[in-house]
């Protein structure tokens, strides 16, 4: 399974744009980068995902790099209920594969009043 | 409107004493997922129904089981439940197990005496 690289923890300020980012050099043609979060004493929730393009939705932006090898989910504004541990894996989706996610240790968000 | 439901929140049970944990859904979705999540860490997958075809990860003890008796309900069996077991039980679902997006519930914590 293709692996990803996240900081282990971020800071931001309230009402500021964070960009976290992945690494995921090895990631293949049929690997999606999905990206989840999980707030304090949560299960994880979706943000966003994409494959090759830009992404754009209600929480969050994703940009993806030419290449595929890293990607950044853009948070436009940041509020203390953003803070959580963000998640960056890469789903595969090829034939006979299952689609399951793998989860990485994550970059845990601390936003600042 | 609550769409993935796990009772209880909060387990406490004994060191070898089987206990059955309970996963529900709302969202009629065709896949349904356990993991577990000890502290500080990230989710790890259990196993997976698609519909009633069962997935098992290839690391994942025996003393876990789990029986989907209808496309609601998934249930998590600890056979004999040892201290290291103690965890976050995450439930989670999708429509497709591929390419759609997951849904978590809140998670049953497990404390093992």
């Amino acid at each position: 399974d293709a692996k990803t690289t996240q900081p282990n923890s971020m800071e931001s300020n309230e009402e500021e744009p964070v960009h976290l980012p992945c690494n995921h050099s090895t990631i293949s043609g049929t690997d999606y980068i999905h990206w989840y979060r999980q707030l304090p004493s949560q299960g994880p929730e979706y943000v966003i995902h994409g494959l090759t393009s830009n992404v754009n939705n209600r929480m969050a932006s994703l940009a993806i790099a030419e290449d595929r090898k890293s990607s950044t989910l853009i948070l436009h504004r940041a509020t203390l209920r953003d803070a959580a541990v963000y998640y960056c894996i890469l789903r595969d989706v090829g034939s006979g594969n299952t689609g399951k996610l793998i989860f990485g240790q994550g970059t845990t968000l601390q936003v600042k009043p | 409107d609550a769409m993935v439901i796990q009772n209880p929140r909060y387990q406490v049970t004994q060191f070898g004493k089987p206990v059955t944990l309970s996963c529900s859904q709302t969202l009629n979705h065709n896949v349904m997922y356990w993991y577990q999540q000890k502290s500080s860490q990230a989710p790890k997958l259990l196993f997976h129904y698609y519909d009633k075809d069962f997935n098992n990860e290839a690391d994942t003890p025996d003393n876990f089981q789990s029986r989907r008796p209808n496309t609601s309900f998934c249930f998590l069996d600890i056979r004999s439940p040892g201290l290291g077991d103690a965890a976050m039980y995450l439930c989670a679902t999708s429509r497709d197990g591929v390419t759609g997006e997951q849904y978590f519930g809140p998670g049953t914590r497990l404390t093992v005496t």
